[in-house]
């Protein structure tokens, strides 16, 4: 069965600081990865996506992952980030031919002006 | 990308009632999804909304309780039966298209039983 694990559940970061929040899934195929944001008060959103090639991915607002086959994880990324990146961030796989998600159980991060 | 209207957004309703939750999508999309996100945890699927037959439901989720339409390509509900106050929850609607692997999302309805 597939499972998506983010080890933190609520990190709290200075305003100019770097952001790394961690994801691993556990399944051995062909992968597709994602990342979702949900800003307070509003649906989740797409960040970013990885289905193949270049295993750095460049979303939206700066942020960025990599996949790494081998570690088995797809770990989001921003140099600095800054107020409005308050929000709750989920990881999710789509593997085994399945149509649906399978997401992490989030983490939320806090930007401190 | 596609535009999921989820309503209603919010509602309080009385356990033993039931609610239902209309999803309306502002395109054709192959699949269509509900997803429960309980209090502090992740989500979890329902079922996958099939066009013109019965709901696939995951295990733990079943008919009787979560009764799901889906008349056409881009409308679905999901009812909540006989509620109890364990069911307060936010219930996502979401949908794919079918050769692309991400999924959007409605903006969620927030359910809770009193």
């Amino acid at each position: 069965a597939q499972s998506v694990s983010q080890h933190n559940h609520h990190v709290i970061l200075s305003e100019a600081a770097s952001l790394e929040l961690g994801c691993n899934y556990s399944y051995g195929g062909t992968v597709n990865l994602f990342w979702y944001v949900q800003y307070p008060g509003q649906h989740l959103q797409l960040l970013l996506k990885y289905f193949s090639g270049d295993p750095l991915v460049k979303g939206i607002k700066g942020f960025e992952a990599e996949f790494i086959k081998s570690k088995f994880s797809f770990n989001l990324r921003k140099p600095s980030v800054q107020w409005s990146d308050t929000a709750e961030y989920f990881c999710a796989v789509n593997a085994g031919g399945a149509n649906n998600l399978f997401f992490g159980t989030g983490t939320r991060l806090t930007v401190i002006p | 990308s596609a535009v999921i209207s989820q309503k209603p957004s919010r509602d309080i309703c009385q356990r033993g009632t039931s609610l239902t939750i209309q999803c309306q999508v502002d395109s054709q999309v192959t699949m269509m999804f509900w997803y429960r996100q309980q209090p502090g945890q992740s989500l979890t699927l329902i079922a996958t909304a099939n066009q013109g037959s019965e709901a696939t439901y995951e295990s733990g989720f079943v008919i009787d309780k979560f009764p799901i339409s889906r008349p056409n390509l881009t409308f679905s509900t999901l009812t909540v039966s006989n509620m109890s106050p364990e069911d307060s929850s936010i219930y996502l609607c979401s949908a794919r298209s079918s050769g692309r692997p991400e999924a959007f999302f409605g903006q969620g309805t927030r359910l809770t039983v009193v």
